[in-house]
């Protein structure tokens, strides 16, 4: 079954304990990308990535770090979480660049973070 | 600003009647318009997505349209049914960004 996965999918933690989230994809897409979610201001990307070794910032990078090693594999990684960084987080995946394409995005089941 | 606005905010229509969800957007250029459905704790699903030359685009009971003249969008949903109660979000494109709109929380109930 095609899908995006991650891991965990709800998570409490405390402020400045490093953590990270996994994202993983089955469809050989080459677009990745994190977003996370609020009460009231939608979706934001927070990075992407349109291929292998190649990511970039989205609207709202502060405090986050990625890394595209292999093509399925995306993690978010949060060297030192904040309060304001709990929020409900989803990976994506489309088969080519978002942007520019007409490919359908696939988004995870979602991850929901708690930082204390 | 490139912004994405959406009305109404929230909707509740009776089981088995139409409704239509709008999204105005400033976004220039534009590369592409998205509707996705969100139920509630699960991620988006794509259900739609048009170009700046396409009018019309339908997908089962979704029926979306764009005029790309006046930056607005709709997307139309015919005989509802229970399981359409969700959130409606309306994206677009530029081609060095995603804008996603606050999206459209709709209620059908029997």
């Amino acid at each position: 079954e095609a899908q995006v996965t991650q891991n965990p999918r709800y998570l409490i933690t405390v402020t400045g304990k490093k953590l990270t989230v996994t994202c993983s994809q089955n469809m050989n897409h080459e677009y990745m990308s994190w977003y996370r979610q609020d009460p009231g201001l939608g979706l934001r990307q927070i990075y992407y990535s349109m291929n292998v070794e190649v990511t970039d910032k989205g609207d709202v990078p502060e405090g986050y770090k990625v890394s595209r090693k292999e093509k399925r594999n995306f993690p978010l990684i949060l060297e030192s979480p904040s309060p304001n960084q709990t929020s409900l987080y989803f990976c994506a995946s489309s088969l080519s660049s978002g942007e520019v394409s007409t490919d359908t995005q696939y988004f995870g089941p979602g991850t929901r973070l708690t930082v204390l | 600003k490139n912004q994405v606005e959406q009305s109404p905010q929230s909707l509740i229509i009776l089981e088995g009647k139409n409704c239509t969800l709008q999204c105005n957007y400033t976004v220039s250029p534009f590369s592409n318009l998205r509707w996705y459905k969100q139920d509630t704790g699960r991620g988006p699903v794509s259900l739609t997505i048009m170009t700046f030359s396409e009018n019309t685009k339908s997908n089962g009971r979704y029926t979306a349209t764009l005029d790309a003249d006046t930056k607005q969008s709709s997307l139309h949903i015919t005989a509802s049914q229970l399981s359409d109660s969700a959130s409606y979000i309306c994206v677009v494109l530029r081609y060095d960004k995603v804008i996603f709109g606050p999206g459209t929380s709709l209620s059908v109930i029997p």
